[in-house]
């Protein structure tokens, strides 16, 4: 089955700074590739996806690049603020279709 | 428009009672995922359901663990008898073949709790 790895488990940004998480997966079918960011207590929450047809993808100040050669995949957070700490998980849909995710990345942004 | 509704919110037990946890996915929505989460293990996808039918059970830990959904607006995951390893957060979460079923709107999950 698919396995999603995520590095770094966390992260400490000065706030204006950038923030960037790396993920890898194993299965080469996996198709879509979605980042969630699940504040303390709450639900993950979807903040952007990608799908394999595409390289990049920007939402503001977030961005997502998938290198399927490579078969890892990367969020980019610019102009970080202390409401973007949270944990982000990174995830990867496998040929079934189901999602595994990365273990989460703490990102806390310091003022 | 409601997005994913569960029940209860929190829920204390003891030792070898039944657990139910209950699921109301986004309407027009015809899949649906049950995850736990804990610190040990991350996120696990328990089982998803395609249009009201099982698809893929194999993360339910274990026969204790059972789910149900009778209608498409329902679901349920049992545990019965619980243990205290079973303390975790479960998350019920919902998705659409129409945007693609991997896109995934999760509840806001039952935090469980067994002593």
């Amino acid at each position: 089955g698919e396995n999603v790895e995520q590095h770094p488990s966390t992260l400490s940004v000065q706030e204006g700074d950038s923030a960037v998480i790396k993920c890898t997966y194993s299965d080469s079918a996996s198709n879509y590739f979605p980042w969630y960011k699940q504040e303390l207590g709450k639900r993950p929450q979807l903040i952007i996806d990608i799908r394999s047809n595409v390289g990049e993808k920007k939402d503001q100040r977030i961005a997502v690049t998938l290198n399927k050669t490579a078969k890892h995949f990367s969020l980019h957070i610019t102009e970080t603020q202390p409401e973007d700490s949270a944990v982000y998980f990174c995830a990867a849909s496998d040929s079934w279709g189901k999602l595994q995710f990365g273990a989460g990345t703490q990102v806390v942004v310091t003022p | 428009d409601a997005g994913v509704i569960q029940s209860p919110r929190h829920e204390v037990t003891e030792m070898g009672q039944e657990v139910t946890l209950r699921c109301k996915p986004i309407s027009g929505h015809d899949y649906l995922f049950w995850y736990r989460q804990t610190m040990m293990r991350g996120l696990e996808l328990l089982i998803y359901f395609n249009n009201n039918v099982p698809i893929d059970d194999s993360g339910m830990p274990e026969d204790r663990f059972s789910a149900k959904m009778p209608n498409a607006s329902f679901s349920t995951l049992k545990i019965q008898p619980s243990e205290p390893r079973d303390s975790a957060v479960y998350f019920c979460a919902s998705g659409s073949a129409g945007v693609g079923k991997e896109t995934q709107y999760f509840g806001p999950g039952t935090r469980l709790l067994v002593l």
